[in-house]
């Protein structure tokens, strides 16, 4: 079974570009989850969304990222402009009913000049 | 205040030898689930296992044990017979209450890195 799938797995610009990440969920899980990590703070929950709904994006750092899921089976992080302090590991789960585990794509490394 | 904490920021283990990794958490929570991950240095997060705050029984999966004390609010994940590849970064995640939406966010520790020695 397919799992997350996470696109790019790697990208590198520059600061000021606009830089849009890629998730699609595993198929019938209908919650989703874009973390980011960075050796000083950890893994930071970014936003979720529960059947296409986003719940709670108070983990997003500021205007300049933005989440949608336009349907169950595809999602994107969008930071417009990037800077330098945007740079880190950006991960999306998902997860079926709320006792199972959220399972993890491959995660973008995302690097900002 | 911190709701996962994990103390030990490295760990070393000989192979074939059995370790613990500690996990202390804090909720006023009655229902609850307790979750560890494996990071190795290729980047993925892979889910080894979870207790229910309700389970009985600690929680196993093949060589993972989960040494759940309620009273103690401790779920230190076991690994027995560590092999070379069990080398990794090890996070302790905490499922939080109701958000009022039918999902539940988690709380992950700071983790803790295994050495297996050879």
């Amino acid at each position: 079974d397919a799992g997350v799938i996470q696109s790019p797995r790697h990208e590198v610009t520059e600061m000021g570009q606009e830089v849009t990440l890629r998730c699609k969920p595993i198929s019938g899980h209908n919650s989703l989850f874009w973390y980011r990590q960075t050796m000083m703070r950890g893994l930071e929950l970014l936003i979720y969304f529960n059947n296409n709904v986003p719940i709670d994006d108070s983990g997003m750092p500021e205007d300049r990222f933005s989440a949608k899921m336009p349907n169950a089976s595809f999602s994107t992080l969008k930071i417009q402009p990037s800077e330098p302090r945007d740079s880190a590991v950006y991960f999306c789960a998902s997860r079926g009913d709320s006792n199972q585990p959220q399972h993890f794509g491959d995660g973008t490394r995302l690097s900002i000049l | 205040a911190q709701k996962i904490t994990q103390t030990q920021p490295g760990m070393f283990v000989q192979e074939k030898e059995a370790v613990t990794l500690d996990c202390t958490y804090d909720t006023s929570d009655q229902s609850y689930g307790l979750f560890w991950y494996k990071q190795p240095s290729s980047g993925e997060m892979i889910f080894l296992i979870y207790q229910g705050s309700y389970d009985e029984q600690n929680a196993t999966e093949g060589r993972y044990s989960l040494n759940f004390q309620k009273a103690r609010k401790s779920a230190n994940l076991v690994i027995s017979a560590s092999q070379l590849g069990d080398s990794a970064m090890y996070f302790c995640a905490m499922r939080d209450s109701y958000s009022g939406a039918g999902s539940y966010q988690l709380t992950f520790g700071k983790g803790t890195k295994l050495s297996v020695i050879p």
